[in-house]
């Protein structure tokens, strides 16, 4: 599976659109984006996955570059419960696999 | 509907004890994952069984680690003689098939003093 870069933290201002951006420069055309996090002391929780379009659901929406180099993790209105660590993977979606974890971005809301 | 549950949540040991973590998946989900994380790290794989057949333990740390499905539902993680260096929380995920998503239990927070 492919690597991908994060950054190690970002606050936000609750209220507003928490933006996490997550680098994949080596992705492979069979490999989708996928997103978890991590509340504290709980397990990891999906949020959505993508292959080249944008994709949105209840929790939040991923924009995938045209070139499928990066991404974007939108949480529209972010609570003081979307305080987590963020996992960004890239994986082969059709193959029951094992999920590489990264560190992710611990993602602050600030009150 | 009943998520991913693990039992015990908490369990302290003493170096040399063997433990015993059990999960129980989704029910129907085929696929079931172990993972351990340490202290301010993402999780890292350990195993993973297809209804009972554990198709890849390349990920348990040593042969000390053990894991089985026997019925293709309930699984069980032992680890024998423990170390203070397998300290972690351990998490079990299920998934309904190869095209599903992995939903993750709440873990079992190991402790060896």
């Amino acid at each position: 599976d492919a690597k991908t870069t994060q950054p190690t933290s970002m606050d936000c201002a609750e209220g507003r659109a928490a933006n996490l951006p997550c680098n994949h420069s080596t992705i492979s055309g069979n490999e989708y984006v996928y997103w978890y996090r991590q509340i504290h002391s709980q397990g990891p929780q999906y949020i959505i996955h993508g292959l080249k379009n944008n994709e949105t659901n209840e929790m939040a929406s991923l924009i995938i570059t045209e070139d499928r180099k990066s991404s974007t993790l939108i949480l529209p209105h972010a609570t003081l419960r979307d305080t987590a660590v963020y996992y960004c993977i890239v994986r082969v979606a059709a193959r029951d696999d094992k999920i590489i974890f990264g560190k992710g971005t611990r993602l602050h809301i600030l009150p | 509907g009943a998520g991913v549950s693990q039992s015990p949540r908490y369990k302290v040991a003493k170096r040399g004890q063997d433990v015993a973590l059990r999960c129980d998946p989704i029910s129907g989900h085929v696929s079931l994952f172990w993972y351990q994380q340490a202290l301010g790290q993402g999780p890292e794989f350990l195993t993973y069984f297809q209804n009972e057949a554990q198709l890849d333990k390349s990920g348990l740390p040593s042969d000390r680690f053990f894991a089985e499905r026997p019925e293709g539902s309930v699984s069980t993680l032992k680890i024998q003689r423990t170390q203070q260096e397998d300290s972690a929380v351990y998490l079990c995920a299920s998934s309904l098939g190869p095209l599903d998503t992995q939903y993750f239990g709440p873990g079992t927070r190991l402790t060896v003093l």
